[in-house]
């Protein structure tokens, strides 16, 4: 069985580029989860998704990033313009969606640093 | 809102030591409890999870017993090793939803 895939696993960027972070969930999951993780922070919710619709977006910084989940397969994240202080481990969880016991499972991240 | 405080790090061990890292927790209603962990390099795992008080989650090794009453679920181990290094999060779900609030995260390094 494939687990949650993200592409891509590194990105190195100049600030003000747009940056793209893909995700496929495990087949089957319909709640999507997209994560950040620095040492300053720990590890942030942005934003999540049940049956491709967001759901709460609130810890989304700013309008500099957007996601999407156009299908069931397939999830973006999106930073334009990316900034230095984006530079952080993105991570993509995907879960069955039932009543708050299931088990969320995480891809292995991409490490993105902004110049 | 919700909220998961568990104990900061690192954590440094001798192999064979007992591992206790504390986690307790602010939240209405009945939560479900989880601990993950995150080898270097790689995304979180779940270690285990308890969905009802008085539950015990059990892996590897390792436990916690999901105490109501006094909001915890502190997790232990009784002979750690060099493989148990990495960081552990405790973390709540809702039952009317499936959002994850982690912890902070705690650091466990175990020296041979």
């Amino acid at each position: 069985d494939a687990g949650v895939i993200q592409s891509p696993r590194h990105e190195v960027t100049e600030m003000g580029q747009e940056v793209t972070l893909r995700c496929k969930p495990i087949s089957g999951h319909n709640s999507l989860f997209w994560y950040r993780q620095t040492m300053m922070r720990g590890l942030e919710l942005l934003i999540y998704f049940n049956n491709n619709v967001p759901i709460d977006d609130s810890g989304m910084p700013e309008d500099r990033f957007s996601a999407k989940m156009p299908n069931a397969s397939f999830s973006t994240l999106k930073i334009q313009p990316s900034e230095p202080r984006d530079s952080a481990v993105y991570f993509c969880a995907s879960s069955p969606l039932a009543g708050g016991r299931e088990t969320q499972y995480f891809g292995p991240g991409t490490r993105l640093l902004v110049l | 809102g919700d909220s998961v405080t568990q104990m900061e790090g690192p954590v440094t061990l001798s192999e064979e030591a007992f591992l206790t890292i504390n986690c307790t927790y602010t939240a209405t209603g009945y939560p479900s409890l989880f601990w993950y962990v995150q080898y270097p390099g790689e995304g979180l795992q779940l270690l285990l999870k308890a969905t009802k008080a008085d539950d015990k989650g059990s892996n590897k090794g390792f436990e916690a017993t999901y105490r109501k009453e006094t909001t915890s679920f502190h997790l232990e181990k009784g002979s750690v090793q060099v493989s148990d290094s990495a960081v552990y999060f405790c973390a709540l779900t809702q039952a009317a939803g499936n959002k994850l609030t982690f912890g902070g995260g705690t650091r466990v390094l175990v020296k041979p």
